[in-house]
């Protein structure tokens, strides 16, 4: 079954605003991943924040985790149009050697 | 640049025909994974090596077979395709298994027709 359920399905908003994407999941985890697809692209890697971390930064992306809650958010600050794109996570769970990726975010950045 | 390189980025193929597809990578990592992702959904893993080990997902049809010759090259092949098997065929690269830690690195995909 599914792992990670993610919130909003699909998201529009301004440039400059921020966005936040938030990802559930069921059981529990080593590591959390969110990864960023571009339409008809591969997935780029973005962040992993392991089971024992609170909080992630890298430059424009804050990624936070409560294991207590088994959820994930993903902020993107400052947006721009370069980040329309889908948002997936991904969680790999205890004694599992493989990622299961939510349905993703598609995320329009709108000019 | 390291990275990991699929071949074609788009392929065609007619129903029962088999078709293979490939993968590359520069990157020297241990672990390859291929992907199915049909429009608007996740990804879905079908199988991965770990070096020469390969690791089928219970529910991968019989349909999709992989081989790994060497730690460079991955390939899909899909015996007799579907219309059911019409999806973007995504591979994967890990360093080291995705439970210790790891991120993975993806080619841009070989998206699959069937007529």
């Amino acid at each position: 079954s599914q792992q990670g359920e993610e919130d909003p399905q699909a998201l529009s908003i301004q440039e400059g605003e921020n966005a936040t994407m938030n990802c559930s999941y069921k059981t529990s985890i080593n590591n959390l991943q969110w990864y960023r697809q571009n339409s008809g692209r591969g997935l780029v890697h973005l962040i992993l924040i392991r089971s024992n971390e609170r909080e992630k930064h890298s430059g424009r992306l804050r990624v936070t985790l409560d294991t207590s809650k088994k959820s994930s958010s993903l902020l993107i600050t400052a947006s721009r149009a370069a980040d329309t794109a889908s948002y997936f996570c991904a969680t790999v769970s205890q004694g599992a050697q493989k990622l299961v990726f939510g349905q993703g975010t598609r995320l329009t950045i709108n000019p | 640049d390291a990275m990991v390189i699929q071949n074609p980025r788009y392929q065609v193929t007619q129903f029962g025909k088999p078709v293979t597809l490939s993968c590359s990578q520069t990157l020297n990592h241990n672990v390859m994974y291929w992907y199915q992702q049909k429009s608007s959904q996740a990804p879905k893993l079908l199988f991965h090596y770990y070096d020469k080990d390969f690791n089928n997902e219970a529910d991968t049809p019989d349909n999709f077979q992989s081989r790994r010759p060497n730690t460079s090259f991955c390939f899909l092949d899909i015996r007799s395709p579907g219309l059911g098997d019409a999806a973007m065929y995504l591979c994967a690269t890990s360093r080291d298994q995705v439970g210790v830690n790891q991120p993975q690195h993806f080619g841009d995909g070989t998206r699959l027709s069937i007529l």
